[in-house]
């Protein structure tokens, strides 16, 4: 079993909507989890990282929110655009093993006109 | 800043060949580089961490004579893939961590085709 696993797997929006990604996390203790985007056939770019202190973090039309307590988090993304079409991978980093990088099974977003 | 390419972005070679995969960090100097592999609809998977000028630690399961990886300096790691074969054909995506700074920035990616 996944120690990070994301829902739904795959999800279709209309261009302006907006949409909520969940993850579920049982890595414990944890440092930190981000949140990548990843465009096909190119490599994961960071779109917030939040400490187990932090519950929300922004980046423009992205807001995080985490919860420790129930290990989970999930991703929402504001008045959607067709560029936001990729996949959003939740990825979590155990305590001690700062290095080590556990990643979610990933939600692959597709937005339409 | 924190710009990390791989060189080349894709590749195609016939089976029994090897190929070598390039990653630098363009802006800063990492002390640490992980390599990752990611088959189509999969997550990425960690293959091996290397420090500039040790050995590289692999993860379980993935052979160190067949996935050769050189970190030779602060700013350039190599992930040689030796007598490739088919089921090698992937994506390989390359990170570099600066020193005492928990975050990975990632590589566009290499894709590797193996005839």
């Amino acid at each position: 079993k996944n120690q990070v696993e994301q829902s739904p797997q795959s999800l279709i929006i209309l261009e302006g909507k907006n949409c909520t990604l969940q993850c579920n996390y049982t890595v414990s203790p944890f440092s930190n989890l981000r949140w990548y985007k990843q465009d096909t056939g190119r490599g994961p770019v960071s779109l917030t990282i939040m400490t187990f202190s932090e519950n929300t973090k922004s980046n423009g039309r992205y807001t995080a929110t985490l919860d420790a307590d129930t290990k989970q988090s999930s991703l929402h993304i504001t008045a959607s655009q067709l560029s936001d079409s990729a996949s959003y991978i939740c990825v979590v980093t155990y305590t001690g093993t700062a290095s080590k990088l556990t990643f979610g099974t990933g939600t692959r977003l597709q937005v339409t006109l | 800043g924190a710009v990390v390419s791989q060189h080349p972005s894709r590749v195609i070679c016939k089976s029994g060949t090897s190929v070598k995969i390039e990653c630098r960090s363009l802006d800063f100097q990492a002390t640490t580089m992980f390599w990752y592999r990611q088959f189509p609809k999969q997550s990425l998977m960690l293959m091996a961490t290397s420090n500039e000028g040790s050995k590289a630690t692999y993860e379980q399961g993935v052979e160190k004579d067949k996935f050769l990886i050189n970190h030779a300096s602060l700013t350039l790691s190599t992930l040689t893939v030796t007598s490739a074969h088919p089921e090698d054909s992937s994506f390989y995506i390359c990170s570099a961590q600066i020193a005492g700074l928990n975050e990975q920035f990632f590589g566009p990616g290499t894709r590797l085709t193996v005839l």
